[in-house]
């Protein structure tokens, strides 16, 4: 299965910044998927990130919040913008490599104070 | 649309006892259908699968059959350890490749006691 190194682990940032998320695949993969997982919650995806194309978004979630870059078929970028303090979460990264397979990165727990 | 439902938790079980996390689904199509854990400040592990109707995906003692008729996942072990305790996410995908992503439930949490 693919291994996925997701960074940063965790962070503390302020009400109003932006951070950006990056996920780095130890194999080429079409698609790389982003979710949310809020406190006690479940996992919400955010988009789908196809190489070469503008990713798709789930409703509740835009472009102009969570942009996504996908450069190549080994990396992802989500960036969580003008952040607020409803968006302390854990976002993490996803790919499915073979029929029925999925991988998850490790995870950033994000705190907006 | 399609969706994934579990039992709600938290579920405490004492050392050694059977476990059961119901799980069912609703879907369009034929998806495959997916057992997930997340170990207290860890990361989501696959821990079983099943691709079609009557599969049982197994590991590490768990069990769970897919049901096309009851439309459900339920996730079983015979005797559960401490070292279980952890949320468990069942989870289906809407599609028969890689191309789409995981659809989950809330997710159960369990407790195991000595």
């Amino acid at each position: 299965s693919a291994v996925i190194s997701q960074k940063p682990s965790r962070d503390i940032c302020q009400r109003g910044t932006s951070l950006t998320i990056q996920c780095q695949v130890d194999s080429q993969v079409t698609m790389m998927f982003w979710y949310r997982q809020q406190p006690g919650q479940s996992l919400t995806l955010i988009a789908t990130a196809n190489q070469g194309s503008e990713a798709t978004y789930e409703s509740g979630f835009v472009i102009d919040k969570f942009p996504i870059s996908r450069p190549n078929l080994t990396f992802s970028t989500l960036t969580v913008s003008n952040m607020s303090p409803e968006d302390s979460s854990i976002y993490l990264c996803s790919v499915g490599l073979s029929n029925y397979g999925y991988t998850f990165g490790s995870g950033t727990r994000l705190t907006v104070v | 649309g399609d969706s994934v439902t579990q039992m709600e938790g938290p579920v405490t079980l004492s050392e050694e006892a059977f476990l059961t996390i119901n799980c069912t689904y609703t879907a369009t199509g034929y998806p495959s259908l997916f057992w997930y854990v997340q170990y207290p400040g860890e990361g989501l592990q696959l821990l079983l699968k099943a691709t079609k109707a009557d599969d049982k995906g197994s590991n590490k003692g768990f069990e769970a059959t897919y049901r096309k008729e009851t439309t459900s996942f339920h996730l079983e072990k015979g005797s559960v350890q401490v070292s279980d305790s952890a949320v468990y996410f069942c989870a289906q995908s809407a599609g028969s490749n890689s191309g789409y992503a995981l659809n989950f439930g809330k997710g159960t949490s369990l407790l195991v006691t000595p």
